[in-house]
């Protein structure tokens, strides 16, 4: 069965610009959630969709939004990046039926904001 | 919120050596303890999980164990391989509905690093 997939690897930004992130889960898993990783501040929840519905949702501005399609593939969007955006951007799927359902990450989209 | 603090932050040993890594969680209601192994240039990857109705749980040389009674878990690798070098992190979710759905809180991460 194939993993999480996320497009692209990498991207280079500038500031004020916008960027869109994708990833599709694996087969037959109905949640998706993202989070950012830096240095700093480590792993970091951002959102979780499942059925086209953001269930959850972490402490973040609202420059930070995403949404779910009908085949599960999940994107999310970044407006008005600003440096400290920089960051890896990871997602990971589950089936969605259950809180306690282990996530399974994909190799994650690496963003430099210039 | 959650908070998980994780230690230590690095941690060198010998090949064939245990290694164990720690980590306490604050919200007494969580239930769901998974540890990831990350390696360079990719994502983070499930080596085991427990669930709060089990107080310890092993797979081959990896074991976890969880104290509810002190909201600590721990990680014990043992005969340790050079090829367990990564970075490693625990995790705890409330395991309940509503604000809880997809939501993994990780500890900042172990650096393990094993010489040959």
């Amino acid at each position: 069965k194939a993993g999480v997939t996320q497009t692209p690897r990498y991207l280079i930004k500038t500031r004020g610009q916008q960027v869109t992130l994708s990833c599709s889960p694996i087969s037959g898993h109905r949640s998706v959630s993202w989070y950012q990783q830096t240095p700093g501040q480590g792993l970091q929840f951002l959102f979780e969709y499942f059925s086209e519905t953001q269930r959850n949702k972490g402490n973040f501005p609202g420059r930070f939004s995403g949404r779910q399609f009908s085949n599960s593939r999940s994107e999310m969007n970044v407006s008005t990046l600003e440096l400290g955006d920089s960051a890896l951007y990871l997602c990971a799927s589950s089936l969605g039926g259950q809180v306690r359902e282990t996530q399974y990450f994909g190799p994650g989209t690496r963003l430099l904001v210039l | 919120g959650e908070n998980v603090e994780q230690h230590p932050s690095t941690l060198s040993v010998q090949e064939g050596d245990s290694a164990v890594i720690k980590c306490t969680y604050s919200d007494s209601a969580s239930n769901y303890f998974p540890w990831y192994k990350q390696e360079l240039g990719k994502g983070p990857q499930l080596i085991i999980d427990i669930r709060s109705n089990v107080g310890e749980k092993k797979d081959q040389r990896i074991a976890v164990t969880l104290n509810k009674t002190a909201k600590h878990f721990s990680l014990h690798i043992t005969e340790t391989q050079p090829e367990d070098s990564a970075v490693y992190f625990c995790a705890a979710s409330r395991g309940e509905g509503g604000t809880s759905y997809g939501k993994l809180t990780f500890g900042q991460g172990t650096i393990l690093t094993v010489h040959p």
